[in-house]
């Protein structure tokens, strides 16, 4: 079975330009997170969708990022433009939401390495 | 709130030495406790998870104990190896769906 697959692995870009990031889930997994990971850090929610749904984007930084899962499937991350402070590694994740209360186990993808110069 | 604290690295082991990594938590409600692996260059990969109290869980020879009394979750292997170099994370889950991580903790292992 694929796991979550995200593109592009590594982006190199200058400040002020836009960038997108995109993650396709395991089959079947109807919760999707994305993560930023900055250096030495644990990563950090920016989103999570319920299906097409995004129910929980307090920390997405909603001036410059945006995000969009139309049919509940794969998913893209976009920020626009991009600052210095944006470096990071950007993990987007899937999980099997099953009964509520339950407790899933999420599945990450390889990243996306981003660079702004 | 919820959070996790687990011990600052780098961890440097000689191979087939004891490892303990330390976790805390902070939780609302019953959470469910797991260690990621994190290999270089990689993605994080689940270790291993425990759901409930004095639930133990275990994979590759690493193993961690949920303690309610201590709020604790630390990581253990009796002898480790130098492919068990990475970094690795201490998170919880609430609800099933809401994911707190640790700051993580770098182990080398040299031969």
């Amino acid at each position: 079975e694929a796991g979550v697959v995200q593109s592009p692995r590594y982006k190199i870009i200058e400040k002020k330009q836009p960038v997108a990031f995109w993650c396709n889930p395991i089959s079947g997994h109807n919760t999707l997170y994305w993560y930023r990971q900055n250096l030495g850090q644990g990563p950090e929610l920016l989103i999570r969708y319920e299906n097409e749904e995004a129910v929980d984007d307090s920390q997405l930084p909603k001036d410059r990022f945006s995000a969009e899962r139309l049919k509940g499937v794969d998913s893209t991350l976009k920020i626009q433009p991009a600052e210095l402070g944006d470096s990071a590694v950007y993990l987007c994740a899937s999980s099997f939401g099953g009964l509520a209360g339950t407790q899933e186990t999420q599945y990450f993808g390889p990243g996306t390495r981003l660079l702004v110069l | 709130g919820n959070s996790v604290t687990q011990m600052e690295g780098p961890v440097t082991l000689s191979e087939e030495a004891f490892l303990t990594i330390n976790c805390t938590y902070t939780a609302t409600g019953y959470p469910s406790l797991f260690w990621y692996v994190q290999y270089p260059g990689e993605g994080l990969q689940l270790l291993l998870k425990a759901t409930k109290a004095d639930d133990k869980g275990s994979n590759k020879g690493f193993e961690a104990t949920y303690r309610k009394e201590t709020t604790s979750f630390h990581l253990e292997k009796g002898s480790v190896q130098v492919s068990d170099s990475a970094v690795y994370f201490c998170a919880l889950s609430v609800n099933g769906n809401q994911f707190y991580f640790g700051t993580g903790t770098s182990l080398t292992v040299i031969p």
